[in-house]
């Protein structure tokens, strides 16, 4: 039973550059989450998503960041124009439907570790 | 909004030396309490969840319990490779659904 599979693991970008994150989700969960940890601080929450929607995207900057998640295929979180500052550990999460009164556990992945020089 | 603070940020203890993690909150509605484990260049890997105050769960050498404002990982007799990074995370029924909102960790360091 594979875990989150996110890809690449580590990816190197120029300033300017288009940055694209791939994230399956745990086999029979239909809830991906985006969570960045940048160096020295913990993780903040980016979006959360369902097949073909986006359910909370609180957490995402307001410019050059997007994130979908398509009935076929991986979810993908992508950066334009990428700046230094974007530079950090990008983590894809996946859960099970959403119960009634308990919390769902969150399955993180291993996963992208963004580079911009 | 949401808040978790996590004490100590580092520790450091000899092997077989017990001590405790501790993880404050305050949340709009508590949903559930996570406990993660996270070694370097590792994403999250999940160890408990919480629901409600008076609640433990046990796990080989670790422990976790909760109470209304914080919520305690007791570590027993830990073994170097219990070495990590220990994230809290709380979970509200208010707001962004199954939205997590973490702590910044307790670094461990176990030595022989």
């Amino acid at each position: 039973n594979a875990g989150v599979m996110q890809n690449p693991r580590h990816l190197v970008r120029r300033r300017g550059q288009e940055a694209r994150l791939r994230c399956s989700p745990m086999k029979g969960h239909s809830h991906v989450y985006w969570y960045r940890q940048l160096p020295e601080e913990g993780l903040k929450f980016m979006v959360y998503l369902q097949k073909e929607n986006i359910i909370d995207e609180s957490g995402m900057p307001k410019e050059r960041f997007s994130a979908e998640f398509p009935k076929e295929g991986p979810s993908i979180l992508r950066i334009q124009q990428v700046v230094r500052g974007d530079s950090a550990a990008y983590f894809c999460a996946s859960s099970p439907s959403q119960g009634l009164n308990s919390g769902n556990t969150i399955y993180f992945g291993e996963g992208s570790w963004l580079t911009v020089v | 909004e949401d808040q978790v603070t996590q004490s100590p940020e580092a520790l450091r203890l000899q092997e077989g030396e017990s001590s405790s993690l501790n993880c404050s909150y305050t949340v709009s509605g508590l949903r559930g309490l996570f406990w993660y484990r996270q070694d370097p260049g590792k994403g999250p890997e999940f160890l408990f969840t919480l629901y409600s105050a008076g609640e433990e769960k046990e796990k080989e050498r670790l422990k976790a319990t909760l109470t209304k404002k914080e919520s305690f990982l007791h570590i027993t007799a830990p073994k170097p490779e219990d070495s990590a990074t220990y994230l809290c995370a709380v979970q509200a029924f208010t707001g962004g659904g199954n939205k997590l909102t973490f702590g910044t960790g307790t670094q461990l360091k176990v030595e022989l």
